[in-house]
């Protein structure tokens, strides 16, 4: 079965980190750039952060640069986020999202989402 | 950055109805512009690629349209389990993607 699952979300204070995790299966984890989308509670998307297919190649939102790292392992077919200085503005529902390649793109496979709150 | 607008922000239409949705882009982006469906409470949906490209699995009813900065989403005959929020997205200015603020769709 192709799909996305992340984990990792939970509450945490201003200040403090979390690291978000996304687990593939059902395809070749390692043929596909990868992205993070967040959607605050009643907003829309956000693009959070990019990784290529080999892992080489990163970016992110202005709103978290700095202070979000993404990172891949294909050999366990993994996707992480580690989120440090979290402030109130980054909770959201984390969702990672699968690339279909091609100049267009498109993200074509989503994970259920890994709700993150931030409050002290 | 390259900045997305939708219109209507949301709309309310009959079972059977035609109904289009608009997303305009700052500048010109040639047809590299996706669009998602959201249904309540699930992740978001793709539905559109390429401006005008029925994603796998999509039913018929959905279509896209347009390039350079003007596009249109299309739904001919709108069905009950299309209710939800329609999001565009441009692909152009790799990777620094953008998605538009999404236009929600009821059913009278």
């Amino acid at each position: 079965q192709v799909q996305l699952v992340e984990s990792g979300g939970g509450v945490v204070q201003p200040g403090r980190s979390l690291r978000l995790s996304c687990t593939a299966s059902g395809y070749i984890f390692s043929y596909y750039a990868m992205h993070w989308v967040r959607q605050a509670p009643d907003k829309g998307l956000e693009l959070v952060a990019f990784i290529s297919s080999d892992g080489r190649i990163d970016s992110y939102a202005d709103s978290v640069k700095g202070r979000f790292t993404i990172s891949r392992d294909n050999s366990q077919n993994t996707l992480h986020l580690q989120m440090n200085s979290l402030r109130t503005e980054d909770a959201a529902l984390y969702y990672c999202a699968r690339d279909q390649g091609g100049p267009e793109g498109g993200f074509d496979l989503w994970g259920q989402g890994t709700l993150v709150t931030v409050s002290s | 950055d390259i900045h997305m607008t939708q219109s209507p922000t949301s709309l309310s239409a009959s079972v059977g109805d035609r109904v289009t949705i608009s997303c305009r882009a700052s500048q010109s982006i040639s047809s590299f512009l996706n669009w998602y469906q959201q249904r309540p409470g699930t992740a978001p949906k793709l539905l559109i690629y390429a401006a005008s490209r029925l994603h796998s699995g999509v039913p018929s009813r959905f279509s896209g349209s347009g390039s350079g900065t003007d596009f249109t989403l299309t739904i001919s005959s709108l069905q009950p389990e299309d209710l939800g929020t329609y999001y565009c997205q441009q692909t152009y200015n790799s990777p620094a993607w953008t998605f538009g603020p999404g236009t929600t769709v009821e059913i009278k």
